[in-house]
């Protein structure tokens, strides 16, 4: 079965620690992969889309990063705004673009 | 990216009345729409999936007599919770995609059924 998992599930930083947030996936035939952030009570905003093994993207203080079996999350020097749920989704070739969704690892950066 | 809104943002309802939520794509045309409630600290769970003129295309287990949807434009979709009753409480999210892989999301309706 297709399965998006994403650690750590909450994670708490010091404003200006770096960490890197995790997705792991197991998804037969994986077309691309999708980072977004999702503050409370709002809909999911799209960050990045990654589409083979060793693509890199980058915003502002965010990096995500591909590999045949994990995505990464990375954060440098974050800052209290980045305080939000990150959300991972896998997508596969068929499926009729129907998401397969991690949990989300919920970030708070303390000031 | 591209702009998605939602309306209303919020409601409350009687249990037994019934709610129409709209999503509407404003700067682009929406060909498939995707309808997802969202319950606390929990992913999107897919309702269903509509591209623009046809039949939404239901995920197992949602009534489709019970969440209707109308995907009557390019740039509008509707959700209709017919009959609502209290376990319909819930975040709904509409997603749209304009023929690429990427989904933008709206900013979500917080259903209350009283």
């Amino acid at each position: 079965e297709d399965q998006v998992t994403q650690s750590p599930e909450a994670l708490r930083l010091q404003e200006g620690e770096s960490s890197s947030l995790n997705c792991s996936y197991t998804v037969s035939g994986l077309r691309g992969l999708f980072w977004y952030r999702q503050d409370p009570g709002k809909g999911p905003e799209f960050l990045f889309t990654l589409y083979s093994a060793g693509e890199e993207k980058e915003k502002e203080r965010l990096k995500a990063t591909l590999t045949k079996k994990e995505s990464f999350l990375h954060i440098t020097a974050p800052k209290p705004e980045d305080s939000a749920t990150y959300l991972c989704a896998a997508f596969n070739a068929g499926n009729n673009r129907k998401l397969i969704w991690g949990l989300g690892t919920s970030l708070a950066v303390n000031p | 990216g591209a702009v998605v809104s939602q309306h209303p943002s919020r409601v409350i309802c009687k249990s037994g009345t019934s709610v129409k939520i709209e999503c509407r794509s404003l700067d682009f045309q929406a060909t498939t729409m995707f309808w997802y409630r969202q319950f606390p600290k929990k992913s999107l769970m897919l309702m269903a999936t509509s591209n623009e003129g046809s039949k939404a295309t239901y995920e197992q287990g949602v009534e489709k007599d019970k969440f209707l949807i109308n995907h009557a434009s390019l740039t509008l979709s509707t959700l209709t919770v017919t009959s609502a009753h209290p376990e319909d409480s819930s975040f709904y999210i509409c997603g749209t995609s304009g023929g690429t892989d990427t989904q933008y999301f709206g900013p979500g309706t917080r259903l209350t059924v009283l």
